[in-house]
């Protein structure tokens, strides 16, 4: 199965900044990699698919980039409402495989 | 478009369950359908897939011939079947929709039932 391995694991940032958040496959997926949202309690949102497609009603301050092996997800001038944990998933092939994951909270 | 499970409760380790995940809002029978897990205060886990119309499946390793899905689009309806269940099945699971036949992203998902399996 296709490992990603997502960095930091958690992440301390105000309002305003700009977080980057990194995705390594450990093997080339091609641009098959999508980003997710999570807020406790609530089921995860689709914010980015096929890398770096935005998709409908994401705010434009949400932008992923990369291919093959190295993804990454940047949030431009953070807002209250993105406190939240976030997910890569490979869909190249089965099993479909998530990262472990980046939580961002509040400094 | 909406996607509602149920199904979820407390059952013995060996135990079985159905869940079902019940779609409006879009035309079911032509996406693909897949499950992801979460258990407690962790990561998200693909499950399985079936495709748009039933012709394929895949699982995570872990629960292959234990775990089936299927699904009824006259009923807007996706299934998970889980037999022997342990205490590594404890988890949220998600019913999620895929845009394409069955192999792509997850564009939504429901809201989640709790299974827990415990003695």
């Amino acid at each position: 199965a296709i490992q990603l391995t997502q960095s930091p694991s958690s992440l301390s940032a105000s309002v305003g900044d700009t977080v980057t958040i990194t995705c390594r496959a450990s093997q080339g997926i091609g641009s098959a990699l999508a980003w997710y949202q999570q807020k406790p309690g609530k089921a995860p949102k689709l914010l980015i698919y096929h890398a770096s497609n935005l998709d409908s009603g994401v705010p434009s301050r949400f932008s992923g980039s990369g291919s093959g092996t190295d993804f990454t997800l940047t949030i431009s001038s953070l807002q209250p409402e993105d406190f939240a944990t976030y997910y890569c998933q490979q869909f190249n092939n089965y099993p479909q495989t998530f990262g472990g994951g980046t939580k961002v909270d509040i400094k | 478009v909406q996607l509602v499970e149920s199904g979820g409760g407390v059952v013995q380790p060996g135990s079985s369950l159905r869940l079902s995940c019940v779609a409006s809002g879009f035309t079911f029978s032509t996406y693909g359908m897949h499950w992801v897990r979460q258990a407690p205060g962790k990561g998200l886990e693909w499950v399985g897939v079936i495709w748009f119309d039933g012709s394929k499946t895949y699982y995570l390793d872990s629960v292959k011939g234990r775990f089936a899905i299927s699904r009824d689009n006259s009923k807007k309806t996706v299934y998970l079947q889980m037999n022997n269940l342990g205490a590594g099945d404890s988890a949220v699971y998600y019913c999620a929709r895929d845009p394409g036949s069955g192999n792509f992203f997850h564009d939504y998902y429901g809201q989640g039932t709790l299974v827990t399996v415990s003695s």
